[in-house]
Protein backbone atom coordinates (compact mmCIF):
# COMPACT_ATOMS: atom_id res chain seq x y z
CA UNK A 1 0.00 0.00 0.00
CA UNK A 2 1.05 3.47 -0.91
CA UNK A 3 1.82 5.71 2.15
CA UNK A 4 2.65 9.06 2.05
CA UNK A 5 3.38 11.06 5.85
CA UNK A 6 4.16 14.52 5.87
CA UNK A 7 5.93 16.20 9.04
CA UNK A 8 7.97 19.52 9.99
CA UNK A 9 4.94 22.05 10.07
CA UNK A 10 4.42 24.72 12.75
CA UNK A 11 4.16 28.29 14.13
CA UNK A 12 6.91 30.42 12.50
CA UNK A 13 7.27 34.11 12.35
CA UNK A 14 7.40 35.76 8.91
CA UNK A 15 10.82 35.93 7.86
CA UNK A 16 11.40 32.59 9.26
CA UNK A 17 12.43 28.89 7.92
CA UNK A 18 10.96 25.53 8.24
CA UNK A 19 11.65 22.55 6.72
CA UNK A 20 8.93 20.10 5.87
CA UNK A 21 9.39 16.41 5.46
CA UNK A 22 7.61 13.64 3.60
CA UNK A 23 8.18 10.08 4.33
CA UNK A 24 7.10 7.36 1.71
CA UNK A 25 6.69 3.44 1.56
CA UNK A 26 4.75 0.87 -0.44
CA UNK A 27 6.33 1.46 -4.01
CA UNK A 28 9.45 1.88 -5.65
CA UNK A 29 10.61 5.76 -4.44
CA UNK A 30 13.31 6.26 -6.99
CA UNK A 31 10.94 5.47 -9.92
CA UNK A 32 8.96 8.35 -9.24
CA UNK A 33 8.86 12.10 -9.33
CA UNK A 34 7.30 13.71 -6.32
CA UNK A 35 5.42 17.20 -5.62
CA UNK A 36 4.71 19.66 -2.88
CA UNK A 37 1.07 21.58 -3.00
CA UNK A 38 -0.56 23.21 -0.49
CA UNK A 39 -3.74 24.91 0.77
CA UNK A 40 -4.30 28.54 2.24
CA UNK A 41 -6.74 28.80 3.97
CA UNK A 42 -10.18 29.84 2.30
CA UNK A 43 -8.31 29.46 -1.13
CA UNK A 44 -7.79 26.23 -3.56
CA UNK A 45 -5.17 23.77 -3.99
CA UNK A 46 -1.74 25.52 -5.30
CA UNK A 47 0.95 23.32 -6.55
CA UNK A 48 3.97 24.26 -4.95
CA UNK A 49 7.38 22.44 -6.15
CA UNK A 50 8.76 19.18 -7.45
CA UNK A 51 11.93 16.59 -7.89
CA UNK A 52 12.32 14.41 -10.83
CA UNK A 53 13.86 10.89 -9.99
CA UNK A 54 17.34 11.97 -10.69
CA UNK A 55 17.20 14.16 -7.31
CA UNK A 56 18.51 17.27 -9.24
CA UNK A 57 16.03 18.14 -11.82
CA UNK A 58 13.70 20.30 -9.42
CA UNK A 59 10.75 23.19 -10.51
CA UNK A 60 9.04 25.81 -8.43
CA UNK A 61 5.89 27.87 -8.31
CA UNK A 62 6.41 31.24 -8.80
CA UNK A 63 5.33 32.22 -5.18
CA UNK A 64 7.98 30.33 -4.03
CA UNK A 65 10.67 30.41 -6.17
CA UNK A 66 14.07 31.44 -4.65
CA UNK A 67 12.73 30.83 -1.09
CA UNK A 68 12.01 27.15 -0.92
CA UNK A 69 13.98 24.31 -2.14
CA UNK A 70 12.94 20.55 -2.65
CA UNK A 71 15.17 17.71 -1.79
CA UNK A 72 15.24 14.29 -1.66
CA UNK A 73 17.05 11.55 0.50
CA UNK A 74 16.72 8.15 -1.34
CA UNK A 75 18.48 6.25 1.06
CA UNK A 76 15.50 7.77 3.94
CA UNK A 77 12.42 7.28 1.27
CA UNK A 78 12.21 10.93 1.94
CA UNK A 79 11.22 14.07 0.14
CA UNK A 80 11.79 17.71 1.98
CA UNK A 81 10.85 21.50 1.39
CA UNK A 82 13.42 24.36 2.89
CA UNK A 83 11.29 26.86 3.19
CA UNK A 84 12.94 30.08 3.45
CA UNK A 85 12.02 33.86 4.16
CA UNK A 86 8.05 33.03 5.14
CA UNK A 87 5.43 34.98 4.67
CA UNK A 88 2.14 35.31 6.20
CA UNK A 89 0.86 34.12 2.72
CA UNK A 90 2.73 30.74 2.85
CA UNK A 91 0.51 29.64 5.73
CA UNK A 92 -1.16 26.86 4.84
CA UNK A 93 -1.66 23.05 4.67
CA UNK A 94 1.34 21.14 2.83
CA UNK A 95 0.18 18.47 0.84
CA UNK A 96 3.59 15.80 -0.06
CA UNK A 97 2.14 13.87 -3.28
CA UNK A 98 3.08 10.92 -5.71
CA UNK A 99 3.27 11.96 -9.37
CA UNK A 100 1.40 9.34 -12.02
CA UNK A 101 4.07 9.11 -13.91
CA UNK A 102 2.10 9.89 -17.06
CA UNK A 103 1.06 13.01 -18.71
CA UNK A 104 -0.30 15.24 -17.47
CA UNK A 105 1.53 14.63 -14.34
CA UNK A 106 -0.73 14.39 -12.23
CA UNK A 107 -0.92 13.25 -8.32
CA UNK A 108 -2.23 9.80 -7.43
CA UNK A 109 -1.26 8.98 -3.79
CA UNK A 110 -1.18 12.43 -1.19
CA UNK A 111 -0.68 12.60 2.35
CA UNK A 112 -3.05 13.81 4.98
CA UNK A 113 -0.99 17.20 4.75
CA UNK A 114 1.32 19.20 7.63
CA UNK A 115 -0.01 22.74 8.82
CA UNK A 116 2.72 25.55 8.24
CA UNK A 117 1.28 28.81 10.47
CA UNK A 118 3.43 31.94 9.83
CA UNK A 119 2.08 33.98 12.30
CA UNK A 120 4.20 37.23 14.68
CA UNK B 1 -0.63 31.70 -20.28
CA UNK B 2 -2.72 28.26 -19.06
CA UNK B 3 -5.89 28.52 -16.68
CA UNK B 4 -8.17 26.33 -15.42
CA UNK B 5 -11.85 27.86 -14.86
CA UNK B 6 -14.70 25.98 -12.58
CA UNK B 7 -17.39 27.33 -11.10
CA UNK B 8 -17.08 28.54 -7.44
CA UNK B 9 -20.23 26.49 -6.04
CA UNK B 10 -22.50 23.69 -7.15
CA UNK B 11 -25.67 21.85 -5.61
CA UNK B 12 -27.70 18.64 -5.90
CA UNK B 13 -30.17 16.97 -4.24
CA UNK B 14 -29.59 13.58 -2.68
CA UNK B 15 -29.48 10.96 -5.07
CA UNK B 16 -29.63 13.15 -8.35
CA UNK B 17 -26.71 13.58 -10.44
CA UNK B 18 -24.64 16.75 -11.22
CA UNK B 19 -21.86 17.56 -13.99
CA UNK B 20 -19.02 20.06 -13.07
CA UNK B 21 -16.97 22.00 -15.60
CA UNK B 22 -13.13 22.59 -15.81
CA UNK B 23 -12.60 25.18 -18.80
CA UNK B 24 -9.39 25.68 -20.97
CA UNK B 25 -7.42 28.83 -21.30
CA UNK B 26 -7.77 30.10 -25.10
CA UNK B 27 -5.49 28.39 -26.94
CA UNK B 28 -4.90 25.08 -24.79
CA UNK B 29 -8.06 23.02 -25.54
CA UNK B 30 -5.91 19.57 -26.00
CA UNK B 31 -4.81 19.41 -23.00
CA UNK B 32 -5.80 16.32 -20.92
CA UNK B 33 -6.77 16.96 -17.24
CA UNK B 34 -6.77 15.22 -13.86
CA UNK B 35 -9.72 15.60 -11.18
CA UNK B 36 -9.56 15.62 -7.31
CA UNK B 37 -12.11 15.70 -4.36
CA UNK B 38 -11.25 16.95 -1.48
CA UNK B 39 -13.02 16.28 1.35
CA UNK B 40 -12.86 18.02 4.85
CA UNK B 41 -9.86 16.97 6.81
CA UNK B 42 -8.89 14.71 4.24
CA UNK B 43 -5.83 14.50 2.00
CA UNK B 44 -7.28 14.88 -2.06
CA UNK B 45 -8.50 12.15 -3.72
CA UNK B 46 -7.04 11.80 -6.98
CA UNK B 47 -10.61 10.62 -9.19
CA UNK B 48 -9.29 9.92 -12.63
CA UNK B 49 -7.66 11.68 -15.89
CA UNK B 50 -9.90 13.10 -18.84
CA UNK B 51 -7.80 13.22 -22.09
CA UNK B 52 -9.16 15.89 -24.81
CA UNK B 53 -10.93 12.95 -26.51
CA UNK B 54 -13.13 12.36 -23.58
CA UNK B 55 -11.34 9.02 -22.85
CA UNK B 56 -10.99 8.81 -18.76
CA UNK B 57 -8.28 6.80 -16.53
CA UNK B 58 -9.97 6.39 -13.22
CA UNK B 59 -8.10 6.13 -10.02
CA UNK B 60 -7.89 2.98 -7.98
CA UNK B 61 -11.33 2.37 -6.00
CA UNK B 62 -13.42 4.81 -7.91
CA UNK B 63 -16.49 3.82 -8.35
CA UNK B 64 -18.33 4.09 -11.55
CA UNK B 65 -21.09 6.60 -9.98
CA UNK B 66 -17.96 9.38 -11.37
CA UNK B 67 -17.10 9.79 -14.76
CA UNK B 68 -15.53 12.08 -17.13
CA UNK B 69 -15.93 13.81 -20.44
CA UNK B 70 -14.42 16.18 -22.66
CA UNK B 71 -15.89 18.41 -25.21
CA UNK B 72 -13.16 21.24 -26.57
CA UNK B 73 -11.97 23.28 -24.10
CA UNK B 74 -14.19 21.87 -21.45
CA UNK B 75 -13.03 18.99 -19.08
CA UNK B 76 -16.41 17.29 -17.28
CA UNK B 77 -16.88 15.46 -13.58
CA UNK B 78 -20.19 13.77 -13.48
CA UNK B 79 -21.59 12.06 -10.24
CA UNK B 80 -24.21 9.69 -10.31
CA UNK B 81 -26.65 8.93 -7.73
CA UNK B 82 -25.00 11.83 -5.13
CA UNK B 83 -24.25 10.70 -1.45
CA UNK B 84 -23.77 12.89 1.56
CA UNK B 85 -20.21 12.40 1.16
CA UNK B 86 -19.56 13.62 -1.62
CA UNK B 87 -19.93 16.60 -0.23
CA UNK B 88 -16.89 18.62 -0.59
CA UNK B 89 -14.75 20.58 -2.98
CA UNK B 90 -13.64 19.34 -6.27
CA UNK B 91 -10.76 20.70 -8.32
CA UNK B 92 -9.08 20.34 -11.69
CA UNK B 93 -5.31 19.92 -12.45
CA UNK B 94 -2.99 19.61 -15.65
CA UNK B 95 0.41 20.17 -16.23
CA UNK B 96 2.30 23.00 -18.65
CA UNK B 97 5.47 24.96 -19.09
CA UNK B 98 6.96 22.99 -16.08
CA UNK B 99 4.59 23.46 -13.66
CA UNK B 100 1.39 22.13 -11.90
CA UNK B 101 -1.87 24.72 -13.03
CA UNK B 102 -5.03 23.92 -10.49
CA UNK B 103 -8.44 25.29 -11.30
CA UNK B 104 -9.90 27.41 -8.30
CA UNK B 105 -12.59 24.60 -7.11
CA UNK B 106 -15.78 23.65 -7.00
CA UNK B 107 -17.44 23.48 -3.78
CA UNK B 108 -20.29 20.78 -3.81
CA UNK B 109 -22.95 21.13 -1.59
CA UNK B 110 -25.73 17.88 -1.75
CA UNK B 111 -29.20 18.55 -0.49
Amino acid sequence: EVQVVESGGGLVQPGGSLRLSCVVSGFTYRKFWMHWVRHAPGKGLEWVSRIQTDGISTSYADSVKGRFTISKDSAKNTIYLQMNSLRVEDMALYYCARDSGTYPYYFDHWGLGTLVTVSS
Amino acid sequence: QLVLTQSPSASASLGASVKLTCTLSSGESTYAIAWYQHLPGKGPRFLMKVNNDGRETKGDGIPDRFSGSSSGAERYLTIYSLQSDDEGDYYCQTWGHDTGVFGGGTKLTVV
